[in-house]
């Protein structure tokens, strides 16, 4: 079964400084991996994916992530933190020719100004 | 304007107290699915459609109940609440050109209390 791990409940980074959030999948085939982000009181938003291809792939508000097959991690980075990037940070992984799409626990971000 | 709309977006009622939470979009798309949202356990699928009359069970769809007689809709029924479903309720939806790559657009969450 595919799966998602996230072990940090919450990271805390000074504003300026670089923000990082991991994430480590298990799957039996090649994944497809995601990064959504929730603001307080709304629903979940995507900053981007991994399909194939490019193992470092840039998504939405400076956000990127690098697939790392051989420690089955797509971690979350961001070179700057601001304060309006405080949010709770899912990723996500479905297997090809599976339906399902298996989220992590969550991350929350707190950037200190 | 693309969008995944839920109601109610809060919701109180009692154990037993049949309710139905609603899911439309207007992106035409044929994947939808329902999670749920808990402190500490992230998202947890709880059905999911591939498209009209087409469901399936996710991770953890007991107490819980769908239907897909149309594209845009797919409402989440419970039958009888208890308290431990007492949760953050999310539908979201993707288009299914691309085999299941795209992302989903989410609804703004039903916040669903049952005492």
């Amino acid at each position: 079964a595919q799966s998602v791990a996230q072990p940090e409940d919450q990271v805390n980074v000074a504003e300026g400084n670089p923000l990082t959030v991991k994430c480590t999948y298990s799957v039996s085939g090649n994944p497809y991996l995601f990064w959504y982000v929730q603001y307080p009181n709304r629903g979940l938003q995507f900053l981007l994916k991994y399909i194939t291809g490019d193992n470092l792939v840039k998504g939405s508000y400076g956000f990127e992530a690098e697939f790392n097959k051989s420690q089955t991690s797509f971690h979350l980075k961001k070179p700057s933190a601001l304060v309006s990037d405080s949010a709770l940070y899912f990723c996500a992984v479905r297997v090809y020719g599976n339906n399902r799409l298996a989220f992590g626990k969550g991350n929350q971000v707190v950037v200190i100004p | 304007e693309a969008q995944v709309t839920q109601n109610p977006r809060y919701l109180i009622t009692v154990t037993g107290k049949k309710l139905t939470v609603t899911c439309s979009q207007n992106m035409n798309h044929e994947y939808m699915s329902w999670y749920r949202q808990d402190p500490g356990l992230g998202l947890r699928q709880i059905y999911y459609s591939m498209n009209v009359e087409v469901t399936d069970k996710g991770d953890v769809p007991e107490g819980y109940k769908v239907s897909r007689k149309e594209k845009r809709n797919f409402p989440l029924i419970l039958e009888s609440p208890s308290p431990n479903q007492t949760s953050l309720y999310f539908c979201a939806s993707v288009n299914l050109k691309g085999g299941l790559t795209g992302e989903l657009f989410f609804g703004e969450g039903s916040r669903l209390t049952v005492l």
